[in-house]
Parts: C-alpha cells; sequence; structure tokens
C-alpha cells in the first residue's frame, strides 16, 4: 500500500507556457499533501503543503501566483508552474500523508517525481 | 537542519559490510524522523521511521539510532548490497500547529563496492 503516482513524469516546454503536474495517492486517502523541489545533488526543498479543501500554503520565498496547487480531493493535488522559464527548471516531488490516527500517520509517501525542463 | 546544497558527501563500503550513515538534525522540537533512500531520477523511498520516545528500532537488515541529547540519528545497513547504493536523507518532523512539515537533511551518498 501507499502508493503515489505522479504525472507526467518528465515535460520539457518553452518559456513563458503554463505545466500542470498531478499528484495522486493511489491506494489511500490524503488529506495532506505536499511539493517539493529538488536541484540536482541537492535535498528536497518543501515549496507548499496543501490541504484538502483549503487554500496551500507556501514556504517563505515560494511565489505562490506563480506555482498554482490545487487540491480538490483526497488523492488528487496539482501543481501548475505558470510562465515557466529555465530556472524553474527541476526535478518536482510530491509527496501524500496517510489521514488515519496510527503511527504511521505521520509517514509521508512520495511520488516517483517529474522532471521539468523549460527551454 | 537546512540544506546548503553543494555537494552530497559519499560513504563508500564493501559488499557484505554493514554501513552506517549519520546525521544531525536540527529542531529539539522534533517528534519524528525517517529515513528515505533516493535512487537516481526517482522520488524518496520510505525506509524506517522512528519517534522522540524511542532511541532504537528495527526492520529488515535496518535499524535507526536516535540520540536526543546530541540530536543524532544514524541509520545502520546490515550486509550492504549492490542495490543499497543511493542517497539516503534522515527528515524530521516538526510540530507546526494543524500541519506537521518534513525538513530534509543533506543526504549522504552509500556506494557499495562489488
Amino acid at each position: 500500500g501507499a502508493v503515489v503516482s505522479q504525472h507526467p513524469s518528465w515535460v520539457i516546454c518553452k518559456s513563458g507556457t503554463s505545466v500542470k503536474i498531478e499528484c495522486r495517492s493511489l491506494d489511500f486517502q490524503a488529506t495532506t499533501m505536499f511539493w517539493y523541489r529538488q536541484f540536482p545533488k541537492q535535498s528536497l526543498m518543501l515549496m507548499a503543503t496543501s490541504n484538502e479543501g483549503s487554500k496551500a500554503t507556501y514556504e517563505q520565498g515560494v511565489e505562490k501566483d506563480k506555482f498554482l496547487i490545487n487540491h480538490a480531493s483526497l488523492t488528487l493535488s496539482t501543481l501548475t508552474v505558470t510562465s515557466a522559464h529555465p530556472e524553474d527548471s527541476s526535478f518536482y516531488i510530491c509527496s501524500a500523508r496517510r489521514t488515519s490516527g496510527s503511527f504511521s500517520s505521520d509517514t509521508q509517501y512520495f511520488g516517483p517525481g517529474t522532471r521539468l525542463t523549460v527551454l | 537542519g537546512e540544506s546548503v546544497g553543494l555537494h552530497l558527501p559519499t560513504l563508500s563500503v564493501q559488499e557484505g559490510d554493514n554501513s552506517i550513515i549519520n546525521c544531525a538534525y536540527s529542531n529539539s522540537a522534533s517528534d519524528y524522523f525517517i529515513w528515505y533512500k533516493q535512487e537516481s531520477g526517482k522520488g524518496p523511498q520510505f525506509i524506517i521511521d522512528i519517534r522522540s520516545n524511542m532511541d532504537k528500532r528495527q526492520g529488515q537488515r535496518v535499524t535507526v539510532l536516535l540520540n536526543k541529547t546530541v540530536k543524532h540519528l544514524s541509520l545502520q545497513i546490515a550486509a550492504t548490497q549492490p542495490g543499497d547504493s543511493a542517497v539516503y536523507f534522515c527528515a524530521e518532523n516538526i510540530p507546526t500547529g494543524a500541519n506537521s512539515k518534513l525538513t530534509f537533511g543533506k543526504g549522504i551518498t552509500l556506494s557499495v563496492r562489488p
């Protein structure tokens, strides 16, 4: 159990276009999903926390108007990179946290990531 | 802790030996810790976790040790195999009101020599 998928796995786009990345929890419900960005040979940096049915909470320095997050259901969150530029090229990873009250409920399960390249 | 993000340190071990990967965390209020394994081009994979009220937890071939006094976490891998080669991250869960969030360490590359 605890499978998280992302789509697409990679995307190449032109500068100025918008790109949408989907994150789905396949076999559990996730009240909370998280979006991370990872540059080569670096650690994961949290961008925002997404709660189902409410506005996302963005980390300091992350532009909410540029990185639009929607968490419309307990199994789906989307990240839209608007007006993408080459510096937005990165590996974007989502995670989902179970809603149960057990010990493992704090565990975040990660998707496989989406490689974004902006030309 | 915060990731500075220059070069990941590397631990090289002989196949069959035990590996010990260390991590220093930053926040004394952290209540939960997780070790993740990340292979190239993939998302992090959960390995093992531990609560702050424990000091040791064992899984299959892996053991996590927690020393809250010095804010230190370690991952021990028994009989290291080539498939264990990856980048390993520790993460600390910092309670922040309604939502807690994970902060990742810098990561350590484990390289297994055949």
